[in-house]
């Protein structure tokens, strides 16, 4: 298995509180991912890094932000948590940018906004 | 954007059978990689085969093989001898040509009944 740790497996909050999901590899892929997923949608892509402080936006950015200091942990941060962000959020890594490679995936934090 | 179908929400297979999980998408790329993966209850997204657009070969992976048709935009997955094991959700993925963008499907629900 992809060492991929995500922090914390699951967390409870109310609306309006900051958070702060953590993702941590130990493989020193280059690329990193954070995604959501939400019943009836499958995953869908939050943002993006493709290397140290290199970030991008993905399908569903708005609402987050992510930051990435070190190669071996990428953050996702709720500045102010909503309902609607109540998911569950995985993390994953590729070694390359190359369409046939393959996404390693986290254990997954379940986030409940209440 | 491309977008990704799963037209069925459950499926049921008895032990031992074989049972293929639809997939669809919709794309004006001609050059793309195509991924089922695994959910178990445990979460863990895991990687069960691929396929790449310029080949006509369907990919095959022990129990698991693809019908992959290009023109019609679709990519089943058939397990063989279904076990106890494979009862999970599986997600029919798409991996875009430029790379960062992968798009799910909203997945499958497999019971495999004893």
């Amino acid at each position: 298995d992809a060492g991929i740790t995500q922090s914390p497996r699951h967390k409870v909050t109310e609306t309006g509180t900051p958070v702060t999901l953590r993702c941590h590899q130990t493989e020193n892929h280059r690329y990193m991912y954070w995604y959501r997923q939400d019943p009836g949608h499958g995953l869908r892509l939050i943002h993006y890094s493709y290397g140290v402080k290199d970030t991008d936006k993905g399908e569903v950015s708005d609402g987050y932000s992510v930051s990435r200091s070190k190669t071996e942990d990428f953050l996702l941060t709720l500045e102010s948590a909503t309902s609607s962000q109540t998911s569950v959020y995985f993390c994953a890594i590729s070694e390359r940018l190359a369409r046939d490679n393959e996404q390693f995936f986290g254990p997954g934090t379940r986030l409940t906004v209440l | 954007a491309q977008t990704v179908t799963q037209s069925q929400p459950e499926m049921s297979v008895q032990e031992a059978e074989t049972v293929t999980l639809s997939c669809t998408y919709d794309t004006s790329e001609s050059d793309y990689y195509l991924f089922w993966y695994k959910q178990p209850p445990s979460r863990q997204m895991i990687l069960v085969i691929r396929q790449e657009a310029y080949k006509q070969q369907n990919a095959t992976e022990n129990r698991f093989s693809v019908n992959f048709q290009k023109a019609a935009k679709s990519f089943s997955l058939k397990i063989s001898d279904s076990q106890l094991g494979d009862a999970a959700m599986y997600f029919c993925a798409y991996r875009s040509e430029n790379n960062n963008d992968m798009r799910f499907g909203a997945g499958t629900r497999l019971t495999v009944k004893p």
